[in-house]
């Protein structure tokens, strides 16, 4: 099965830095998904990356996906507390409709 | 577009008695349903997959027998927790993949509490 790991597990920013969230697999990944998730809520897709070195960007996160499609980062640009929460990153498996989530990184924007 | 609800969103339930949880696609068909689990900071661990008009796929260690899925419309799939027991307290989230794309969209949980 795919494996995800995310990095750091948690992070504590202050507001207007920047940052960058990790997410490595173990195999190849089809199709890479950012979402965020405020603790107890639904997820929010961010974004789907797809194809090897793809860089989507949506206001100040960008997403990137590595040429050998194993990893993918996540930057966010001169935080707010706004984005404070928990960012999974997904992977499909190719032959398959389920994605297979990260352990999740733990992001806290201090004002 | 492409919003998913789940109701209810939080229930607390006698050990013993049974809970049904609904996920609907309020704006598009979704022929392909998947319900996750997530424990306190924790990811999410898809449960099942569920597809319209057959039976559900369930992954290895979830019985389904416990955890009953049907999925009769396109546009609603429900899970029913069966005669739950306090470690079946958990967040359970749906999701919905819409036609052709690759995008799944979640619902906002429920979280299920069994005294």
């Amino acid at each position: 099965s795919q494996e995800l790991e995310q990095s750091p597990q948690s992070l504590i920013v202050q507001e207007g830095k920047n940052l960058t969230i990790n997410c490595t697999s173990s195999k190849t990944l089809y199709g890479l998904y950012w979402y965020k998730q405020k603790y107890g809520e639904g997820l929010i897709f961010l974004m789907m990356l797809q194809k090897g070195g793809e860089e989507k960007s949506h206001e100040k996160i960008t997403a990137k996906l590595d040429e050998k499609k194993q990893q993918s980062s996540l930057h966010i640009t001169a935080s707010q507390p706004s984005h404070a929460g928990i960012y999974l990153c997904g992977a499909g498996q190719t032959g398959a409709n389920n994605l297979f989530f990260g352990t999740g990184t733990r992001l806290t924007v201090i004002p | 577009g492409a919003v998913v609800s789940q109701h209810p969103s939080r229930v607390i339930c006698k050990s013993g008695t049974s809970v049904k949880i609904e996920c609907r696609s309020l704006d598009f068909q979704a022929t392909t349903m998947f319900w996750y689990r997530q424990f306190p900071k924790q990811s999410l661990m898809l449960m099942a997959t569920s597809n319209e008009g057959s039976k559900a796929t369930y992954e290895q260690g979830v019985e389904k027998d416990k955890f009953l899925i049907n999925h009769a419309s396109l546009t609603l799939s429900t899970l029913t927790v069966t005669s739950a027991h306090p470690e079946d307290s958990s967040f359970y989230i749906c999701s919905a993949k819409r036609g052709a794309y690759n995008e799944q969209f979640f619902g906002p949980g429920t979280r299920l509490t069994v005294l």
